[in-house]
C-alpha cells in the first residue's frame, strides 16, 4: 500500500525567501506525481506533474524533481511572496490513469 | 474551456436524508475520479470511474454511498442516510483519454462542502 508523507508540516519564511518542500513516498512503483496547491476552503490548483521517466518540471518560480529510486520529490518555490501561502500537496499516481494517493500537505506561510 | 464543475458548493443535510453531488468533467475527459478529505486529515480517493463504468471502487465506504457516470450527463456521487461523520469535502477530478494521452494529469473541481446537522 502506496504512502505519502510531506515534511515539513508547516513552515513560515519571509517574503523572497527560496523554500523547499519535501514529499517521500514508500513504492517507488509510480507512474507519475503531481503537486498541488490548496487555498483555505477551496479546490486543488495543479501546479506540476512529473512522469515516472523524467528527473524534474519547472513553472516559472517553481522546480519539481522526482528521484523514483529513493521515493522522494522535491518541490522548490523560489523568490517567495505572501501570494504563495496556502497547503501544498504532494500526490503519487500507481498507473495508467490511475488513482492518486496524496500526502498530508505542507502549510506554507510567506510573511512580509 | 471550462474547467471541473461541481454543484452544489456547499449542501447541508440532516441526519438520515439523502446527498448527492454532481461533478461534470472538462471536455473531452472520459475519466473521473472522487476523492473526500475529511476534516483536518489528507485526501482520500473513493472511486474512479468511466462513462457507464466503475473501474476502482477501493476506496468507497462499503454501504450508503454510490457513485455512477452515465452516458449522458454528469457523475454523481449518492450518500444515502447521512450520518455526521459524512461531513466532509467531496472532490471531483477529471483526466483526458485519448489515443495518445500519457500525462493523464488531474484536474480538480472546486469541491462539495456537505454539513450533515
Amino acid at each position: 500500500k502506496q504512502e505519502v508523507t510531506q515534511i515539513p508540516a508547516a513552515l513560515s519564511v519571509p517574503e523572497g525567501e527560496n523554500l523547499v518542500l519535501n514529499c517521500s513516498f514508500t513504492d517507488s512503483a509510480i507512474y507519475n506525481l503531481q503537486w498541488f496547491r490548496q487555498d483555505p476552503g477551496k479546490g486543488l490548483t495543479s501546479l506540476l506533474l512529473i512522469q515516472s521517466s523524467q528527473r524534474e518540471q519547472t513553472s516559472g518560480r517553481l522546480n519539481a524533481s522526482l528521484d523514483k529510486s529513493s521515493g522522494r520529490s522535491t518541490l522548490y518555490i523560489a523568490a517567495s511572496q505572501p501570494g504563495d501561502s496556502a497547503t501544498y500537496l504532494c500526490a503519487v499516481g500507481g498507473g495508467t490513469a490511475s488513482k492518486l494517493t496524496f500526502g498530508t500537505g505542507t502549510r506554507l506561510q510567506v510573511t512580509l | 474551456n471550462a474547467g471541473v464543475m461541481q454543484n452544489p458548493r456547499h449542501l447541508v443535510r440532516r441526519r438520515g436524508q439523502e446527498a448527492r453531488l454532481r461533478c461534470s468533467p472538462m471536455k473531452g475527459h472520459s475519466h473521473v475520479y472522487w476523492y473526500r478529505q475529511l476534516p483536518e486529515e489528507g485526501l482520500k480517493f473513493m472511486v474512479y470511474l468511466q462513462k457507464e463504468n466503475i473501474i476502482d471502487e477501493s476506496g468507497m465506504p462499503k454501504e450508503r454511498f454510490s457513485a455512477e457516470f452515465p452516458k449522458e450527463g454528469p457523475s454523481i456521487l449518492r450518500i444515502q442516510q447521512v450520518v455526521r461523520g459524512d461531513s466532509a469535502a467531496y472532490f471531483c477530478a477529471s483526466s483526458p483519454m485519448w489515443p495518445g494521452a500519457t500525462s493523464y494529469e488531474q484536474y480538480f473541481g472546486p469541491g462539495t462542502r456537505l454539513t450533515v446537522t
